[in-house]
């Protein structure tokens, strides 16, 4: 059985460019909850998607940052124009329907801005 | 602004004793409790949970849970080398899902062989 898996675990960017960060979820789960962690900080809820929609996105930052779960293929977090505040691990849980279950976290995506 | 915290440690203890990891939570209808061990450069890893004032015990590990007080804790017995990590305590304020949580920044154990 896989657990979430998160591609790629180390991304460089410099800054002005975007970064993709994937997530596919443990199979049978259709709801997908995307956390990040900037060094020295807790981690911070961001955004809960399941397929097709995204359900709380009151934790992503008003620009620059974008989320989806299409009905095909893994979550994509977007982020456009990094800056080097965007550096960070970003986390990615599963689960299936119904939102009671605790989460399981990825491996997560490591990312640094140059 | 509803606030976890925890000590940051580190925390340092000799093989084989006790490790206590405390953590206050600011909002009072918090209703479930994580305690998460996170290894350096790793995923966080979902070791205890609690939803009720008390005790909940797993092998070595000891979850407790005081709502009154608004304070849990996490007992680990016997502490091994390989407990080394950052433990990290998640608070879900909503009676209805899981998902939001409150994680604090982390008590970094060590224990010494």
């Amino acid at each position: 059985n896989a657990g979430v898996m998160q591609n790629p675990r180390h991304l460089v960017r410099r800054r002005g460019q975007e970064a993709r960060l994937r997530c596919s979820p443990m199979k049978g789960h259709s709801h997908v909850y995307w956390y990040r962690q900037l060094p020295e900080e807790g981690l911070k809820f961001m955004v809960y998607l399941q397929k097709e929609n995204i359900i709380d996105e009151s934790g992503m930052p008003k620009e620059r940052f974008s989320a989806e779960f299409p009905k095909e293929g893994p979550s994509i977090l977007r982020i456009q124009q990094v800056v080097r505040g965007d550096s960070a691990a970003y986390f990615c849980a599963s689960s299936p329907a119904g939102i009671n279950s605790p989460l399981h976290f990825g491996n997560g995506t490591r990312l640094t801005v140059t | 602004q509803k606030e976890v915290e925890q000590n940051s440690g580190p925390l340092s203890v000799p093989e084989g004793a006790i490790a206590s990891l405390n953590c206050t939570y600011s909002d009072r209808g918090s209703q479930s409790f994580f305690w998460y061990r996170q290894y350096s450069g790793k995923s966080p890893e979902l070791i205890m949970f609690i939803y009720s004032n008390g005790d909940k015990e797993d092998g070595r590990f000891t979850a407790q849970l005081n709502k009154a007080s608004q304070y849990v804790s996490l007992l680990i017995r016997d502490s091994q080398p390989s407990d080394s990590a950052t433990y990290l305590c998640a608070v879900n304020p909503s009676p209805s899902s899981n998902y939001k949580l409150t994680f604090g920044k982390g008590t970094l154990l060590t224990v010494n062989p």
